[in-house]
């Protein structure tokens, strides 16, 4: 089955400077990949999400690259903000079938200070 | 977009006693919903796939005895934690795929589950 795995599992950034977190997964079948972003007992937000037959994706001050050949995934937040501190989730998914779940990184925790 | 919901949103029971957790997609059918359980500092681990009309497909370790998974209709999954105990206290969330969004799946806003 798929394996996710992410890096780093924590990380300290000041405010304005940019931040980048880094997957890699092993189901070479696997073509749907979002990040969440984790809240304190709330549920995974989704905040961007890219699919295999597009190697980079942006939405203001974030955005997603993917290398399907060596088989790993990016988010880059830029001009990071306070409110960006929160756990980071990357998660991966084969085939649009209903039958398939999202498998889950174990997550970044970001700190962003001001 | 599409919502999930979930009830309740927390509860808290005696060991050895059982609590079930209701999972609803509320404007969209779901043939196949999962249940993922979240412990304190760690990711989201998929228990279990359950899908309408059908046995719930477990991921290795969970036992299928303990949460039982039932998925009676297109809008509805339930997960009954069957004599609970303290290690089973954790935060447990369901999600829904939706038909016609390329993958997205949509997750419920989770039940905080503590057993004393």
């Amino acid at each position: 089955g798929e394996n996710v795995e992410q890096h780093p599992s924590t990380l300290s950034v000041q405010e304005g400077d940019s931040a980048v977190i880094k997957c890699t997964y092993s189901d070479s079948a696997s073509n749907y990949f979002p990040w969440y972003k984790q809240e304190l007992g709330k549920r995974p937000q989704l905040i961007i999400d890219i699919r295999s037959n597009v190697g980079e994706k942006k939405d203001q001050r974030i955005a997603v690259t993917l290398n399907k050949t060596a088989k790993h995934f990016s988010l880059h937040i830029t001009e990071t903000q306070p409110e960006d501190s929160a756990v980071y989730f990357c998660a991966a998914k084969s085939g649009n079938q209903a039958g398939t779940a999202l498998i889950f990184g174990k997550g970044t925790t970001l700190s962003v200070s001001s | 977009g599409a919502v999930v919901s979930q009830h309740p949103s927390r509860v808290i029971c005696k060991s050895g006693t059982s609590v079930k957790i209701e999972c609803r997609s509320l404007d969209f059918q779901a043939t196949t919903m999962f249940w993922y359980r979240q412990f304190p500092k760690q990711s989201l681990m998929l228990m279990a796939t359950s899908n309408e009309g059908s046995k719930a497909t477990y991921e290795q370790g969970v036992e299928k005895d303990k949460f039982l998974i039932n998925h009676a209709s297109l809008t509805l999954s339930t997960l009954t934690v069957t004599s609970a105990h303290p290690e089973d206290s954790s935060f447990y969330i369901c999600s829904a795929f939706s038909p016609g969004t390329g993958g997205e799946q949509y997750f419920g806003p989770g039940t905080r589950l503590t057993v004393t």
